[in-house]
């Protein structure tokens, strides 16, 4: 699985969008990129995956730049609750077994 | 629909002592995974299981851990005898093959705490 590189923490005010940056620059053409997110004390909890396109679904958006050697989970209007560890992954679509979770990036919603 | 269970949410235990952890996936799910988390290490796999059967077993720690996958909606991970070292929350997660391996739900965890 390609490496990932997050900032280890990111702060923004709530109602704001929170724009949350991966680097996987070693990305091969069939890995997915895969966002999960981990409130305190509660289990991870996936987000949304995509491939090449951009994705949306009802918690976020993924932006995959062109190149495919980055992408930028966006929580449109965040909210206190979105408090959590953001944690990017590369895979591949069908491959069996663990996700392999790096350290995240810790966001921290304001009020 | 329900999601993971697992049970029980807390354990205190002694060393020495036997522990069995529980986790009833998502009906349908074809997938079981067993993941452990501490500040040290974070999160970790430790087995998953396909339609029941153990497909890779390489991230449990010792034979001291021993995790069974009876039928289709449970699945226990034991560990004998505990030690201190053994305290994390040990999470269970399932997925299904049709939405892809990478989309794995997680249940609320077990947080262990060997005395």
């Amino acid at each position: 699985d390609a490496k990932t590189t997050q900032p280890t923490s990111m702060d923004c005010a709530e109602g704001r969008a929170a724009n949350l940056p991966c680097n996987h620059s070693t990305i091969s053409g069939n890995e997915y990129v895969y966002w999960y997110r981990q409130i305190h004390s509660q289990g991870p909890q996936y987000i949304i995956h995509g491939l090449k396109n951009n994705e949306t679904n009802e918690m976020a958006s993924l932006i995959i730049t062109e190149d495919r050697k980055s992408s930028t989970l966006i929580l449109p209007h965040a909210t206190l609750r979105d408090t959590a560890v953001y944690y990017c992954i590369v895979r591949l679509y069908n491959q069996g077994g663990k996700l392999i979770f790096g350290q995240g990036t810790e966001l921290s919603v304001k009020p | 629909d329900a999601g993971v269970i697992q049970s029980p949410r807390h354990e205190v235990t002694e060393m020495g002592q036997e522990v069995t952890l529980r986790c009833k996936p998502i009906s349908g799910h074809d997938y079981l995974f067993w993941y452990r988390q501490t500040m040290m290490r974070g999160l970790e796999l430790l087995i998953y299981f396909n339609n029941n059967v153990p497909i890779d077993d390489s991230g449990m720690p010792e034979d001291r851990f021993s995790a069974k996958m009876p039928n289709a909606s449970f699945s226990t991970l034991k560990i004998q005898p505990s030690e201190p070292r053994d305290s994390a929350v040990y999470f269970c997660a399932s997925s299904l093959r049709g939405t892809g391996y990478g989309t794995q739900y997680f249940g609320p965890g077990t947080r262990l705490l060997v005395l």
